[in-house]
């Protein structure tokens, strides 16, 4: 099952915050964090480990939420560079399986 | 350092032919997955290798597509006959291993390929 990411889209003002998160129906052992261009190659933010939470990335910081198998991603003061794809990955416990979330599109303007 | 290396870039073909892709991961990185990106069904895994052996392909659509990986710094993609819903940008990505928990994946450019 899919994480879904809410919101679907955001459109920002410079220097204003925005929040994503990822909600998984099942149990959430890490939460990785990429952000997608147009065009081009997901790149990674972060990873939070069960238990923490990792800054990782500019402004951008993460937390991770075990018992309500979520993860939500916070953007302090966005960037025209911030603007693009973003979404969580997660691995199943005990398998080798990995997963991508629903992307959530976010715009910063001018 | 090189990062993961892919080609072709784009890739135009007419229903039916053989498509291969390719992929180079990163010196020592030890897992390499596969990946397709639609707008559909946005990023989907479709198979993951660790230190060469394929690990889980349950990703992998159907009989038509087949994934290699012979050494280190090689791994191939291919789909035999090629079908135009096949369509898609296709992403290679490598990590030490443990990629699917505590690892970070590093992404090539993909390929992006179109059947007619």
């Amino acid at each position: 099952q899919q994480p879904v990411q809410s919101p679907q889209a955001v459109i920002l003002r410079e220097g204003e915050d925005a929040v994503i998160n990822c909600s998984s129906s099942k149990a959430l052992y890490s939460v990785h964090w990429y952000r997608q261009k147009h065009g081009e190659a997901p790149v990674f933010l972060m990873i939070l480990l069960k238990g923490g939470e990792q800054k990782g990335h500019e402004k951008i910081s993460a937390s991770f939420n075990e018992k309500k198998q979520q993860s939500s991603l916070y953007l302090t003061a966005s960037q025209l560079s911030y603007s693009g794809t973003y979404f969580c990955g997660t691995g199943e416990r005990g398998t080798y399986k990995y997963i991508f979330g629903t992307g959530t599109r976010l715009k910063v303007l001018a | 350092d090189a990062g993961v290396i892919q080609s072709p870039r784009h890739e135009v073909t007419e229903m039916g032919q053989e498509v291969t892709l390719r992929c180079k991961p990163i010196s020592g990185h030890n897992s390499l997955f596969w990946y397709r990106q639609t707008m559909m069904r946005g990023l989907e895994l479709l198979i993951y290798f660790n230190n060469n052996v394929p690990i889980d392909d349950s990703g992998m659509p159907e009989d038509r597509f087949s994934a290699k990986m012979p050494n280190a710094s090689f791994s191939t993609l291919k789909i035999q006959p090629s079908e135009p819903r096949d369509s898609a940008v296709y992403f290679c990505a490598s990590s030490l291993l443990g990629g699917v928990d505590n690892q970070p994946q590093h992404f090539g450019d993909g390929t992006r390929l179109s059947i007619l």
